[in-house]
């Protein structure tokens, strides 16, 4: 498998609070994404960002990436129950393959 | 018929049983992709189609594995002779993009959950 690393890989936080997940990969990438998934449920894209971008936003969503340490965060701000799911990165690699490359994931529980 | 529709939702097969699983992609999306997820893990790429070509299936685990997408939009992923390991969800998903773009933002549907006793 060519999966990445997420952690931590649970985290339980309270309404309001913020919630940082962390991913590593392991190869070159075109640009990384991050997904959530609700119980039982497909995966939902949440924001993309491309290898010659540092950081970037969207509503309550802040993505970072460091392509030289080959990780990205993803912060979740004043956090309410209707996060709760599970978050996953994806890798593109260079080649065009069509393929994605998810991480193991973060679960995350937003305790009202 | 706004996203991915994906049926059965549910599927249970006798170990060795022929299964098929159907993805009905978001109309015009031009790309189709096949997932594999494992319980508490992420997915895992299977194949890729653009349109009614597959130009990828370097992730299907064996030759057990068989996907199709004969003209271009529903899809349907097959699994001969089943085994207790196949047992897991299988997401499709769907974009518009092509070439450069293409997996840019997928679209998954709700999956399949397979069970093979």
């Amino acid at each position: 498998s060519q999966q990445g690393e997420e952690d931590p890989q649970a985290l339980s936080i309270q309404e309001g609070e913020n919630a940082t997940m962390n991913c590593s990969y392991k190869t070159s990438i075109n640009n990384l994404q991050w997904y959530r998934q609700n119980s039982g449920r497909g995966l939902v894209h949440l924001i993309l960002i491309r290898s010659n971008e540092r950081e970037k936003h969207s509503g309550r969503l802040r993505v970072t990436l460091d392509t030289s340490k080959k990780s990205s965060s993803l912060l979740i701000t004043a956090s309410r129950a209707a996060d709760t799911a599970s978050y996953f990165c994806a890798t593109v690699p260079p080649g065009n393959t069509g393929k994605l490359i998810f991480g193991q994931g973060t679960t995350l529980q937003v305790k009202p | 018929g706004a996203g991915v529709s994906q049926s059965p939702r549910y599927k249970v097969a006798k170990r060795g049983q022929d299964v098929a699983l159907r993805c009905d992609p978001i109309s015009g999306h031009v790309s189709l992709f096949w997932y594999q997820q494992a319980l508490g893990q992420g997915p895992e790429f299977l194949t890729y189609f653009q349109n009614e070509a597959q130009l990828d299936k370097s992730g299907l685990p064996s030759d057990r594995f068989f996907a199709e997408r004969p003209e271009g939009s529903v899809s349907t992923l097959k699994i001969q002779r089943t085994q207790q390991e196949d047992s897991a969800v299988y997401l499709c998903a769907s974009s518009p993009g092509q070439g450069a773009r293409v997996n840019e933002k997928l679209f998954f549907g709700s999956g399949t959950q397979l069970s093979v006793l």
